[in-house]
This record gives C-alpha cells, sequence and structure tokens, in this order.
C-alpha cells in the first residue's frame, strides 16, 4: 500500500512473554521511526533508523526492547518478558529523510495482562 | 528529553466557530509539525514548518512557525463536525534529529 503498514493491530501478551511488532514504511522511505503512546499522552520516541542503521535507540526504556531493520526496509520491535507498563500503543514513522515530515501508521495496541 | 507545552488540552465549540491553540517549548526548534489523531488510528500531518515568521495553510487549516522558534501556532477556521480529534504538535531540534511531541489538545464540535 501506498502508506505505513504495521502489524498485528492488536497484540495480548501474559506477562513475561515476547512480542514483536512489525512496520512496513512506504517504500524507499529512508528513515524509519518508533514512537510509544500510552493514553491520553503524545508519542514518545523510542528509536530512529537510517536505513539499516539505527543511530539513536535513547529512547528505548530498557533492555528488554530491541529494534532492528535488517535489509533497510521492513523493521521489527522486540519486547522481551513483557510487563504491564509495556502496555500502550506502539506506532511506527517514516520519512524521506531525517529532516522531513514523518508519515505514521495506525500502530499495534499492545496489552499485557 | 524535551518537554512541548500544548494548551488549551482540550476545547468543546460550536460548529462554525474558529479554534486555535498553541504549542511552546524552552528549547529553539528547527521544524514544527502539526498532526491530527482520531481514535485508534495514527497521526495523520497537517502541516509541516521550516522557517521562524513561516505562516502556511491547508484549506481551513493555518498554521504558524513562532519568531523566536520556540512556539508554534495552529487555527482551524469555521470548525464542523469532521475536525474532532486531538491535535498535536512536534517539533524537531535539529535534522535527523528526533521529533518531540505536545500533550495534545482534545478538539470536540458540537453540531
Amino acid at each position: 500500500g501506498a502508506g505505513v503498514s504495521q502489524s498485528p493491530r492488536y497484540k495480548v501478551a501474559k506477562r513475561g512473554q515476547d512480542v514483536a511488532l512489525r512496520c512496513d514504511p512506504i517504500s524507499g522511505h529512508v528513515s524509519l521511526f518508533w514512537y510509544q503512546q500510552a493514553l491520553g499522552q503524545g508519542p514518545e520516541f523510542l528509536t530512529y533508523f537510517q536505513n539499516e542503521a539505527q543511530l539513536d535507540k535513547s529512547g528505548l526504556p530498557s533492555d528488554r526492547f530491541f529494534a532492528e531493520r535488517p535489509e533497510g526496509s521492513v523493521s521489527t520491535l522486540k519486547i522481551q518478558r513483557t510487563q504491564q507498563e509495556d502496555s500502550a500503543v506502539y506506532l511506527c514513522a517514516s520519512s524521506a529523510r531525517g529532516s522531513q515530515p514523518q508519515h505514521f501508521g495506525d500502530g499495534t495496541r499492545l496489552s499485557i495482562l | 528529553g524535551q518537554q512541548l507545552n500544548q494548551s488549551p488540552q482540550s476545547m468543546f465549540i460550536q460548529e462554525g466557530e474558529d479554534v486555535s491553540m498553541n504549542c511552546t517549548s524552552s528549547s529553539i526548534f528547527n521544524t514544527w509539525l502539526w498532526y491530527k489523531q482520531e481514535p485508534g488510528e495514527g497521526p495523520v500531518l497537517l502541516i509541516a514548518l521550516y522557517k521562524a515568521g513561516e505562516l502556511t495553510s491547508n484549506g481551513r487549516l493555518t498554521a504558524q512557525f513562532g519568531i523566536t522558534r520556540k512556539d508554534s501556532f495552529l487555527n482551524i477556521s469555521a470548525s464542523i463536525p469532521s475536525d474532532v480529534g486531538i491535535y498535536f504538535c512536534a517539533g524537531q531540534l535539529y535534522a535527523g534529529n528526533q521529533f518531540y511531541f505536545g500533550t495534545g489538545t482534545s478538539l470536540t464540535v458540537i453540531p
């Protein structure tokens, strides 16, 4: 499709399980961002890729969070040993270049029981 | 991280009224963006601003990049029910840096 695609749209997991969230950016977009959005809040930055290089991961809340973009297109955000505070909407955005406006997917709503 | 404060936090207005909201920061930004988010969807880009003082329109929406580069404003004229949603500002310190998002302004339009 023409936009950023994220899957799954909804994910329910038990505390302690590992989860993997996928992002398909707009074709040809060099930059890819992951954000975490808690209920009633604005998106908070997690990590940023330029092509396959992860240039900034300063927003990842702990070493349980890991992101990759091995071929410079599709990206996966993995959360290991999930905890209840990981429950949030995870948004992916892409842009043609780092300075260009970001276009968002509809997010994955993660609920940890 | 950077804090972007949006005001008002929420607005309830009658259809046809004009709306103004703003976003302020303690830091100087190079780029300001305005997004609208509806329930269950990702933020949708409305307007992008790149230069201090810049005034840009998108239909009934007009946004301005503040002269101090520490603030931005969004106006919606003649509001309609489909304007309902949460409006976020986002600022970027420099090219290639992350975007920092504001706390959001929730808009309700009463028909």
